[in-house]
């Protein structure tokens, strides 16, 4: 099983759509989730990171089941500058920093 | 000044070339990482340096050698690559290694390697 999985996507939503993503990870003793942004051709930057009381930043927000090893990431009133690849990435204080998912395509379209 | 700064953006090698990639950091960070991103792979962690001294290294072949002079600089040493090493190679810094993670790696743009 790979470390972390997410929606294979792509995404295609129009502007203004609600958009979920969700993200499995498999080592129990992750300790720090995260979301990072990367735009085509382009590096990628932290979104935000994912608190175990959920959080909210503007139009974004991340939840976090440690139980069901789960993180999700829901975009509403799309913009079309959020079409990017959303990346999960995890952390543990044991084993490897910082492992990346494969990342969810997403394009919204107008 | 861009926080994290890779030379050069492209790189097309032979095989049996020999390059570096550099990567230079200017906010004062203690860790540097050399990523691997091929195309629907999620990113690779290759090598992890932490005040200088590598901490990591993920099973990379031996025709990729990396070397952190002082915190501030990682280059990666190619020679004899392969057509499959065609990649984006990324570099980033993080404050520490195995922080209280507040988890921001700031990434370099990447040097984008083609291999003939």
């Amino acid at each position: 099983r790979k470390e972390v999985e997410q929606d294979p996507g792509p995404f295609n939503v129009p502007e203004g759509a609600t958009v979920a993503f969700n993200c499995t990870y498999s080592n129990s003793a992750s300790q720090s989730f995260f979301w990072y942004r990367q735009d085509c051709r382009k590096e990628p930057k932290l979104l935000m990171s994912v608190y175990s009381s959920g959080n909210e930043d503007g139009r974004f927000t991340a939840q976090l089941n440690r139980a069901s090893q789960y993180i999700s990431l829901l975009i509403r009133d799309s913009k079309l500058s959020d079409s990017a690849t959303y990346l999960c990435v995890v952390t543990a204080l044991y084993g490897q920093n910082f492992v990346f998912g494969p990342g969810t395509r997403l394009s919204v379209l107008p | 000044e861009t926080g994290v700064t890779q030379t050069p953006r492209h790189l097309v090698m032979g095989m049996t070339n020999k390059k570096s990639l550099k990567c230079e950091q200017h906010l004062g960070h203690n860790a540097m990482y050399w990523y691997k991103q091929s195309a629907k792979k999620p990113l690779e962690l290759m090598f992890v340096y932490s005040l200088e001294e590598r901490v990591e290294n993920n099973s990379v072949p031996s025709r990729f050698s990396p070397e952190c002079p002082n915190s501030s600089h990682l280059f990666l040493h190619l020679h004899t690559l392969q057509p499959e090493d065609s990649a984006l190679y990324l570099c980033a810094s993080s404050q520490d290694y195995r922080q209280s993670n507040t988890g921001e790696l700031f990434f370099g743009e990447g040097s984008r390697l083609t291999v003939l």
